[in-house]
């Protein structure tokens, strides 16, 4: 069964520096998103990505994200300079058509130390 | 997006059927019912996804009341791999300008007894 594929499984970085998350979403699915969960706490919603471009945003998501689709599989979410609350669970996920099932990635654990 | 209200938890036997119920009243004409799940230390996984029919897919049933203010998640035959979080979305999409948010909530922590 297909899935979605994100790396890396943890990252450990120091608050005010960059981090990038890579996912690859399934190959035919045209709807990208991210999301996040502090431990314990809901899946909160960050952002879609349809048609190379940003489509919804939450507003957690702020001038420090950003989203990138560079080639005709990654998808990434960069955070410019991490704060400590940033440290949660990413997943990226992705859908064929908006009205589907998605399917969710297994996770990037980021800790800002 | 319309509102959904779950118990928080329950809990259920193995092999035994499972009805996870959910309550979305103010949910409108076009808003989609999707229940997703999350086991320990995994991301969401979808489980279905109905509108006004019941659904049914190889992982569950999905009764939708007839008045669409309700729904009701079947699980056939639980297993210990069914423990889970499980999530009810009412998902919005008016004329295509939502472009698939879920908005998630606490969910339904299921617990399956041996």
């Amino acid at each position: 069964e297909p899935e979605v594929t994100q790396t890396p499984s943890h990252q450990v970085t120091q608050m005010g520096q960059e981090v990038i998350l890579r996912c690859v979403p399934i190959s035919n699915h045209l709807y990208f998103y991210w999301y996040r969960q502090i431990l314990g706490q809901k899946v909160e919603f960050l952002v879609s990505f349809y048609n190379n471009e940003i489509s919804e945003k939450s507003e957690i998501f702020d001038d420090q994200f950003s989203v990138e689709r560079p080639d005709g599989s990654n998808f990434t979410l960069k955070i410019r300079s991490t704060k400590l609350e940033d440290s949660a669970m990413y997943f990226c996920a992705s859908s064929e058509v908006m009205q589907g099932g998605y399917t969710f990635g297994s996770g990037t654990r980021l800790t800002v130390v | 997006d319309a509102k959904t209200t779950q118990p928080n938890s329950m809990e259920s036997n193995e092999e035994e059927p499972v009805h996870l119920p959910c309550n979305h009243s103010t949910i409108s004409g076009t808003d989609y019912i999707h229940w997703y799940r999350q086991l320990p230390s995994q991301g969401p996984e979808y489980v279905i996804h109905g509108l006004t029919s019941n659904v049914n897919n190889r992982m569950a049933s999905l009764a939708i009341a007839e008045d669409r203010k309700s729904s009701t998640l079947i699980l056939h035959r639980a297993t210990l791999r069914d423990a889970a979080v499980y999530y009810c979305i009412s998902f919005f999409n008016a004329g295509g300008t939502s472009y698939g948010k879920l908005t998630f909530g606490q969910g339904t922590i299921l617990t399956v007894h041996p």
